[in-house]
């Protein structure tokens, strides 16, 4: 099955400046990698996500990176405000539909 | 487009009772729908995936008896917690994958249900 590895864990960032959160994952076959942001007492809603085709996607702020060669991909938020304060997990898929996530990152941003 | 939604949001049982939980796909219909559970300050662990018309198929260490799955149509699947104990009390999420999308494992997430049992 998929291993998904996510650092760091915890990351500090001061408002304005950018945060990178990077995943490696084991299965050189998996296509597909969502980043979800999750708010406390919510459930994870999917922020950006890349398909194996490409190696970089944007949306405003927020951006994914994909090295299919050494099997990891990045979470790049820019000008970062308080609102993204969360936790983000990676996923990579599993099986013919399942998804593993990995651990977490805690983000704070700093006013 | 894209919305799962949860019911209940929350809900406090007492030891050896039941709790039924709904997940609803409200825009698209999803033939399949996983259940995860979430203890605090820790990652989202499968529990289940629930096909529409058959049986879900468990993770490992999750008993089928305890934690009932139903998927009876393609925009709703409900997860029984059967004689909950205080140690089932955790975050419990669903997502669904649209139908039309093949190829691709995408999910959407629905708010989640905070169990607790007294």
């Amino acid at each position: 099955g998929e291993n998904v590895e996510q650092h760091p864990s915890t990351l500090s960032v001061q408002e304005g400046d950018s945060a990178v959160i990077k995943c490696t994952y084991s299965d050189s076959a998996s296509n597909y990698f969502p980043w979800y942001k999750q708010e406390l007492g919510k459930g994870p809603q999917l922020i950006i996500d890349i398909r194996s085709n490409v190696g970089e996607k944007k949306d405003q702020r927020i951006a994914v990176t994909l090295n299919k060669t050494a099997k990891h991909f990045s979470l790049h938020i820019t000008e970062t405000q308080p609102e993204d304060s969360a936790v983000y997990f990676c996923a990579a898929p599993f099986g013919n539909e399942k998804l593993t996530f990995g651990t977490g990152t805690r983000l704070t941003i700093i006013p | 487009g894209a919305v799962v939604s949860q019911h209940p949001s929350w809900v406090i049982c007492k030891s050896g009772t039941s709790v039924k939980i709904e997940c609803r796909s409200l825009d698209f219909q999803a033939t399949t729908m996983f259940w995860y559970r979430q203890f605090p300050k820790q990652s989202l662990m499968l529990m289940a995936t629930s096909n529409e018309g058959s049986k879900a198929t468990y993770e490992q260490g999750v008993e089928k008896d305890k934690f009932l799955i139903n998927h009876a149509s393609l925009t709703l699947s409900t997860l029984t917690v059967t004689s909950a104990h205080p140690e089932d009390s955790s975050f419990y999420i669903c997502s669904a994958r649209d139908r039309r999308e093949i190829g691709y494992n995408e999910q959407f997430f629905g708010p989640g249900t905070r169990l607790t049992v007294l």
